[in-house]
């Protein structure tokens, strides 16, 4: 069974500084893709950046990377230079080979100080 | 020019009412989906279409019904409504059901049973 998970439910960070919101994730396909979303307060889903299984190079969209480690599975996301519209909930999501629906984690509340 | 729409935005209505939700995407895409965000945000795939054809059925109850009528639209109604379905639904749409491809959601709609 393919499973993600967000060990961090809440973190802070101080506006400017880069952070790290954690993801590991398992499945026994080959193939798959990672994705990072970003849910503001105001409720929508934005789609952040995408990590294939067979993608050698990091993804990078901006202020985003995505650390893949394909052996540990885990897809940590970092936000470079952090903004007070950053604050907003996190979530990884993995999509499989077979079947196409996203499993999502739990989800990481960010919260940027000023 | 809103990429993937929802409506309504709110729908307050009793129990063992029924409802509608309509989606509509302008992406050109072939799939399309619905999830289901609840109280604690975690979301769960309900349904997806592909080209007008259901591919992913989970385990949710009868008393909900999709309807594709065209690739672009996916309706997703409900009968005899409970007070376990408040939870916020979203219509999302990829391009296909690869793993590469990626999930566009719309705004999601609040659905209140009392």
């Amino acid at each position: 069974a393919q499973k993600i998970t967000q060990t961090q439910p809440g973190m802070f960070v101080q506006e400017k500084e880069a952070v790290t919101l954690d993801c590991t994730y398992d499945t026994s396909d080959q193939s798959y893709g990672l994705f990072w979303y970003k849910q503001p307060s105001s409720g929508e889903m934005i789609f952040l950046i995408y990590q294939g299984s067979y993608d050698e190079q990091n993804a990078t969209e901006g202020r985003y990377s995505l650390n893949f480690q394909k052996a540990r599975k885990s897809a940590n996301l970092v936000i470079s230079a952090s903004q007070l519209g950053d604050s907003a909930m996190y979530f990884c999501a993995m999509r499989g080979s077979q079947g196409g629906k996203l499993i999502f984690g739990q989800g990481t509340e960010l919260s940027v100080k000023p | 020019d809103t990429a993937v729409s929802q409506t309504p935005k709110y729908l307050v209505t009793q129990m063992g009412n029924d409802k509608s939700i309509k989606c509509e995407q302008n992406l050109g895409h072939d799939t399309m989906y619905w999830y289901k965000q609840d109280s604690k945000k975690f979301l769960k795939i309900m349904f997806s279409y592909n080209n007008k054809e259901l591919i992913i059925n989970e385990t949710v109850p009868n008393r909900f019904s999709p309807k594709s009528p065209d690739k672009a639209h996916l309706n997703l109604h409900i009968n005899s409504l409970e007070l376990g379905d408040s939870a916020v639904y979203f219509c999302a749409s990829s391009q296909g059901h690869r793993s590469t491809d990626t999930q566009y959601f719309g705004p999601g709609t609040r659905l209140t049973v009392l």
